[in-house]
């Protein structure tokens, strides 16, 4: 099993433009997440799904949407990039019900010029 | 509102020098508590969940425990290969799905 793995691993932008993260996972997984993580903050909740055609909103979801399709896959959309949005981007999953153990991807790191 | 703390931000210690590392919470209805290892570069890797007070798990060179007010991460005679950034996070009856993260605390650890 490859897990959870996010694409791309490092993407630069222009402020202004929009990009789409991509996250899948094979552990057949009910819920997944979109964190953020920025140098002396943690990580911080953006937006998360509890099945597949579900989302919700976590901590910081301005500037931010999020589609989920398909079970396996979490997608991240930024519409229009601003420098705030510098960042590394984590995914992740985890099974309903009982343990809340999540389960990270890889990573994206992201940079707004 | 829940609050998670570590301490220290920062840790360096020399081969085979063991030490803790800290998580206190101040939470409303603590279902989990979890540590994490994360590497530069890297995404999170699980660790430990403890769920009630008096619990402690091991692996290796760490042991996690749990009271009603703060997790340790106890590292027995730690190698240069556990330097890493450590995480605690809480799941809690506030947090519904999510967890509550902490800022971390990074290891260093020399020969």
């Amino acid at each position: 099993n490859a897990g959870v793995t996010q694409t791309p691993k490092f993407r630069v932008l222009k402020t202004g433009q929009s990009m789409t993260l991509l996250c899948a996972q094979d552990m057949n997984h009910e819920y997944m997440y979109w964190y953020r993580q920025d140098p002396g903050m943690g990580l911080r909740l953006i937006h998360y799904s509890v099945g597949e055609g579900t989302t919700a909103k976590g901590e910081v979801p301005d500037g931010y949407n999020v589609s989920r399709l398909k079970k396996q896959n979490f997608l991240l959309g930024l519409e229009s990039a601003a420098p705030s949005q510098t960042s590394v981007y984590f995914c992740a999953s985890r099974i309903a019900g009982g343990k809340d153990t999540q389960y990270f991807g890889p990573g994206t790191r992201l940079t707004v010029l | 509102e829940d609050q998670v703390t570590q301490s220290p931000e920062a840790l360096r210690l020399q081969e085979g020098e063991s030490s803790s590392l800290n998580c206190s919470y101040t939470v409303s209805g603590l279902r989990g508590l979890f540590w994490y290892r994360q590497d530069p570069g890297k995404g999170p890797e699980f660790l430990f969940t403890l769920y009630s007070a008096g619990e402690e798990k091991e692996k290796e060179r760490l042991k996690a425990t749990l009271t009603k007010k703060e997790s340790f991460l106890h590292i027995t005679a730690p190698k240069p290969e556990d330097s890493a950034t450590y995480l605690c996070a809480v799941a809690t009856s506030n947090s519904g799905y999510a967890l509550n993260f902490g800022k971390g605390t990074s290891l260093l650890v020399t020969p």
